[in-house]
């Protein structure tokens, strides 16, 4: 059974830093490419960034460019997203979700997503 | 960036009547279009993809069509377990794009 789990996100100052992982399970890691969405509440999706199966190409949303970080880790079936200079807009559940077939097209699998809130 | 359009913003329907949603695109993304059903507190799941094809276990009362810029996604006959948000997905260009969702709502 595919599992992505995401880490615990937490309450963040503006300004401050978190990192973001996401565990997955159940299927060859290193084959597929993976991305990172966010839904602000209430809201709707917003694609954040994807990392290829080996690591590159790696596209982000200019939203978060230059402040976002995404990696990977095959060895431990590990996804990454080092978040810096966060804004009150960027408050929002974080989802990973893996690429369908590999692909960086469409998004079958998703983690249960995580709640990051920026605020003072 | 290519915007997605999605109408109407509510449906409002009855179990068993047929559901018709839409999404325009601001520019042609050819076929490269997807489909999502979200549920209050759930991560979505993708039904659609690549304008018409359905994605792994999804029951046949789910079709889509349409190329270019105008999409549908036709639910035949509406189970209880359908009324939720839905959204289409592009991925002619990056960024990737979501429309703004159609919430499908018991009437």
């Amino acid at each position: 059974e595919v599992q992505l789990v995401e880490s615990r996100g937490g309450l963040v100052q503006p300004g401050g830093s978190l990192r973001l992982s996401c565990a997955a399970s159940g299927f060859t890691f290193s084959s597929y490419g993976m991305n990172w969405v966010r839904q602000a509440p209430g809201k709707g999706l917003e694609w954040l960034s994807y990392i290829s199966s080996s690591t590159t190409p790696i596209y982000y949303a200019d939203s978060v460019k230059g402040r976002f970080t995404i990696s990977r880790d095959n060895a431990k079936n590990s996804l990454y997203l080092q978040m810096n200079s966060l804004r009150a807009e960027d408050t929002a559940v974080y989802y990973c979700a893996r690429g369908q077939f590999g692909d960086p097209y469409y998004f079958d699998y998703w983690g249960q997503g995580t709640l990051v809130t920026v605020s003072s | 960036e290519i915007v997605l359009t999605q109408s109407p913003a509510t449906l409002s329907l009855s179990p068993g009547e047929r559901a018709t949603l839409s999404c325009r695109a601001s520019q042609s993304v050819s076929s490269y279009l997807a489909w999502y059903q979200q549920k209050p507190g759930q991560a979505p799941r993708l039904l659609i993809y690549d304008a018409s094809n359905r994605a792994t276990g999804i029951p046949a009362r789910f079709s889509g069509s349409g190329s270019g810029t105008d999409f549908t996604l036709t639910i035949s006959s509406l189970e209880p377990e359908d009324f939720a948000l839905y959204y289409c997905q592009q991925r002619s260009n990056w960024p990737r794009t979501f429309g703004q969702g159609t919430k499908l709502e018991i009437k």
